[in-house]
């Protein structure tokens, strides 16, 4: 069993819909989550992190941590064609060494 | 604010050669890791750098190998390349332990390795 699983899509939605992408996650000890987006052939770009549980909100995107089931959310809201790209979802345990686990990515098309 | 370069963009090798990727970290970090991404899969940790020794490794073998230099640039060396190496190699730099701003990592644009 891979430490954090995703649902690597497609997911296609028209332009203007509320996008919800997720993960789940096995290892309890991880204290820090992020989503990063990666554009084809581009480096993964951070859009948003959150320590332990609760929600964080920045323009149009939000993400959320519940850290009792394991599981962790980014939604797009009024979503446009730009923000088709790849969404990775990243957790680390907060240590001396802060590795990225990382899920496969979900690849997203927006349809104008 | 300089962002994480990489060089080069593209490199091709053959089988049993050996590869120098280079990296350049963000302004006011000195953390640097490298990653390795499969195509359709996500960046998986290979090792980190920390006032120039490891700091962590992933699960690859020795012939991945590192340094890190005074001013927080950093290479990648790959021994004895094989044909599962093809993949985009990522640097990304932090700021030093403990803490969100450690936590959090910026990407450069990647290497894209093919080995023939």
């Amino acid at each position: 069993q891979k430490e954090v699983e995703q649902d690597p899509g497609p997911l296609s939605v028209p332009e203007g819909a509320i996008v919800s992408l997720n993960c789940t996650y096995s290892n309890s000890a991880f204290q820090y989550f992020m989503w990063y987006r990666q554009y084809s052939r581009k480096g993964p770009e951070l859009l948003m992190y959150t320590y332990s549980s609760g929600n964080k909100e920045d323009g149009r995107f939000t993400a959320q941590v519940d850290k009792s089931s394991k599981y962790i959310s980014l939604f797009i809201r009024d979503s446009q064609p730009s923000d088709s790209a790849t969404y990775l979802c990243a957790m680390n345990y907060g240590g001396a060494t802060n590795k990225l686990i990382f899920g496969t990515g979900t690849l997203l098309a927006v349809q104008p | 604010e300089t962002g994480v370069t990489q060089s080069p963009t593209h490199l091709i090798k053959t089988r049993g050669q050996q590869v120098t990727l280079r990296c350049s970290s963000q302004s006011g970090h000195n953390t640097v890791s490298w990653y390795q991404q499969a195509l359709g899969q996500g960046p998986q940790f290979i090792f980190q750098y920390y006032r120039e020794e490891e700091n962590g490794r992933g699960n690859f073998p020795p012939r991945f190998s590192g340094l890190q230099f005074p001013n927080y640039s950093s290479e990648l060396n790959v021994n004895a390349l094989e044909l599962d190496d093809s993949a985009l190699y990522l640097c990304a730099s932090s700021r030093p332990s403990g803490g969100a701003s450690s936590a959090t990592q910026y990407f450069g644009p990647g290497t894209r390795l093919t080995v023939l």
